[in-house]
């Protein structure tokens, strides 16, 4: 299995542009995860999906992001209009369990997003 | 809902000592706690974990234990390589959340 797949590995834009960061997660998983990292606020979770549907987005910084997931094996993080407090590595994880899923979380190789 | 609490958030050891992460949580419902390495650059990947039902597992140099009347949770390395050196980070799953809750993370240096 090649793993959760984020695309674009590096992403540099000036403020005020849209940004859409894109994972593909592993085959057969039904949760999927998008994490944000910095090193003032460490790991955080914004939004997690199962079977597509959002579940939890409580920690969605503003309304400036939004994500999707329209099928199974895709999802994006948008970020409209960006800022340069934006700039963090954004992780896409994945994982596969029950009602409560108490298995493993793999992640991508993530975003490092810079907002100019 | 869950927090989970990491100490220490930095540590320095020599070759070949052993090295001792703890987490504690605040939700006794918890039952599922992994551990996280990060290298510099990389993504967090998974290195053990540990279920509520089980209060100790072993994988070689690393070993995790389990208090749940306590609520902590420690990741032991024995025999520690330079290669060890990363950014370590526990986990907490359960409860009332339905996502697993990350501690700040312990950044471990491994002096050869």
């Amino acid at each position: 299995d090649a793993g959760v797949i984020q695309s674009p590995r590096h992403e540099v834009t000036e403020m005020g542009q849209e940004v859409t960061l894109r994972c593909k997660p592993i085959s057969g998983h039904d949760y999927l995860f998008w994490y944000r990292q910095t090193m003032m606020r460490g790991l955080e979770l914004l939004i997690y999906f199962n079977n597509n549907v959002p579940i939890d987005d409580s920690g969605m910084p503003e309304d400036r992001f939004s994500a999707k997931m329209p099928n199974a094996s895709f999802s994006t993080l948008k970020i409209q209009p960006s800022e340069p407090r934006d700039s963090a590595v954004y992780f896409c994880a994945s994982s596969f369990g029950t009602a409560y899923s108490n298995q493993p979380q793999h992640f991508g190789d993530g975003t490092r997003l810079s907002i100019l | 809902g869950e927090n989970v609490e990491q100490h220490p958030s930095t540590l320095s050891v020599q070759e070949g000592d052993s090295a001792v992460i703890k987490c504690t949580y605040s939700d006794s419902a918890s039952n599922y706690f992994p551990w996280y390495k990060q290298e510099l650059g990389k993504r967090p990947q998974l290195i053990i974990d540990i279920r509520s039902n089980v209060g100790e597992k072993k994988d070689q140099r690393i070993a995790v234990t389990l208090n749940k009347t306590a609520k902590h949770f420690s990741l032991h390395i024995t025999e520690t390589q330079p290669e060890d050196s990363a950014v370590y980070f526990c986990a907490a799953f359960g409860g009332s959340q339905g996502n697993l809750i990350f501690g700040k993370g312990t950044k471990l240096s491994v002096k050869p």
